[in-house]
């Protein structure tokens, strides 16, 4: 079974530029999450997904960020504009049912 | 709402030697604690978890971890260190939708 994957492994753009995120959860979850962990911070949480519907989405940061879930299946996370601030590395994750999640590799972002 | 403290930012034990890593959690009741470790490069990789029961719990790469509700910890443990265990661990609990990490602990790996 093909775990989380996420594209691509590192950004780097310029402030001001738009990045888009992407996440393909296990196959048959129905739970997908969105985390980052800026530098020197804790991971934290911004999205949880139920199929194609946001669940919660209190730890979106501000209305820079999109999230969409298109068919209930892989997900992208829009950056637009990207500031020096949201350089980090953004994690996805995905569940079938239960709290036990299962992370993919992050993509790090940089913002210059 | 649950939270965990992991008190140590970074750690340092020679290969071969034992390790126990905090984690001190805050819940009244009976919680659910995860253990995830990133690998350098690498995405988060469950190592274990917790819901109840058996308070031992055994995990992938031959890592344990106790459940001790007198002193509100769930720490990890491996007998003997290999230079491949070098990474950042973090505790975990899930709180509703999502999982509220501990801040972690950078484990290096002496030869």
């Amino acid at each position: 079974e093909a775990g989380v994957t996420q594209f691509p492994s590192h950004s780097v753009i310029e402030k001001g530029q738009t990045v888009t995120l992407r996440c393909d959860p296990i196959s048959g979850h129905d739970n997908l999450y969105w985390y980052r962990r800026v530098m020197g911070k804790e991971i934290k949480f911004l999205l949880h997904f139920v199929k194609e519907s946001k669940q919660d989405e209190s730890g979106m940061p501000n209305n820079r960020f999109l999230a969409e879930r298109t068919g209930g299946t892989y997900s992208t996370l829009k950056v637009q504009p990207a500031e020096l601030e949201d350089s980090g590395v953004y994690f996805c994750a995905s569940s079938r049912v239960g709290v036990t999640q299962y992370f993919g590799p992050g993509t790090r972002l940089t913002v210059l | 709402a649950q939270s965990v403290t992991q008190p140590d930012i970074h750690i340092t034990v020679s290969e071969g030697a034992s390790l126990e890593l905090r984690c001190n959690y805050s819940y009244g009741a009976t919680p659910y604690l995860f253990w995830y470790v990133q690998s350098p490069g690498q995405g988060l990789q469950l190592l274990l978890k917790y819901f109840s029961g058996d308070t031992l719990v055994q995990g992938i790469k031959g890592f344990e971890a106790e459940f001790k509700r007198s002193q509100s910890s769930f720490n990890l443990r491996k007998p003997s260190v290999h230079w491949s265990d070098a990474a950042e661990y973090f505790c975990a609990p899930p709180q509703g939708n999502d999982m509220r990490f501990g801040a972690g602990t950078r484990l290096t790996v002496k030869p």
